[in-house]
């Protein structure tokens, strides 16, 4: 099955600047590619995902990139703020199955 | 919107005990999943449903949980007999579809067993 790894576990950055995460995936045949976040006691909940028909996508300040060739993608988030601070999953899967198999999650802390 | 409700939140049991948790997913959501996450991992699959029929099971220790989804609407999870390594939180999800879209997730119901 799907295999996703995640790097850094953790993250510390200064309000302001930005924070990269980096996941990659060992299923060839994976082709939908979520982001969630999860706030400390909270639910996941997704903030930005992409398909493997693109290369980039971008919502205000997050963004996420893709490579297939190498089997990695990337979460950008810039101008990042306290609120930012939470653990984020990325996660892929085979589209048509929505079987995500989720990353071990990147703890982002945002120091004011 | 109602969002996906889970019930109990909180579960403490021993060992060998047995244990049920309860969800109600998105109306109109034909996708239901339950998803187990320890403690400082993300989110692993346990089964999906599409309606009222399991899609994937092959991650459920078949041994000892159970699941079903009557009339393709609500779902319990059922773990019986319980061991320490099933403390975590049990997290129920749902989408409109198969077709590569949105998780929606419940709270999650916290297990621990002593």
């Amino acid at each position: 099955g799907e295999n996703v790894e995640q790097h850094p576990s953790t993250l510390s950055v200064q309000e302001g600047d930005s924070a990269v995460i980096k996941c990659t995936y060992s299923d060839s045949a994976s082709n939908y590619f979520p982001w969630y976040k999860q706030e400390l006691g909270k639910r996941p909940q997704l903030i930005i995902d992409i398909r493997s028909n693109v290369g980039e996508k971008k919502d205000q300040r997050i963004a996420v990139t893709l490579n297939k060739t190498a089997k990695h993608f990337s979460l950008h988030i810039t101008e990042t703020q306290p609120e930012d601070s939470a653990v984020y999953f990325c996660a892929a899967t085979p589209y048509g199955n929505n079987r995500l198999a989720f990353g071990k999650g990147n703890q982002v802390v945002v120091i004011p | 919107e109602a969002g996906v409700a889970q019930s109990p939140r909180y579960k403490i049991i021993e060992k060998r005990q047995s244990v049920a948790f309860w969800c109600n997913p998105i109306s109109g959501h034909a996708t239901l999943y339950w998803y187990q996450q320890i403690l400082g991992q993300g989110p692993k699959l346990l089964i999906q449903f599409q309606n009222n029929g399991v899609v994937d099971d092959s991650q459920l220790p078949k041994d000892r949980f159970s699941a079903e989804r009557l009339k393709g609407v609500d779902s319990t999870l059922k773990i019986q007999p319980a061991k320490l390594e099933d403390s975590a939180v049990y997290l129920c999800a749902s989408s409109q579809g198969l077709e590569g879209g949105e998780l929606f997730f419940g709270e999650g119901s916290r297990l621990t067993v002593l």
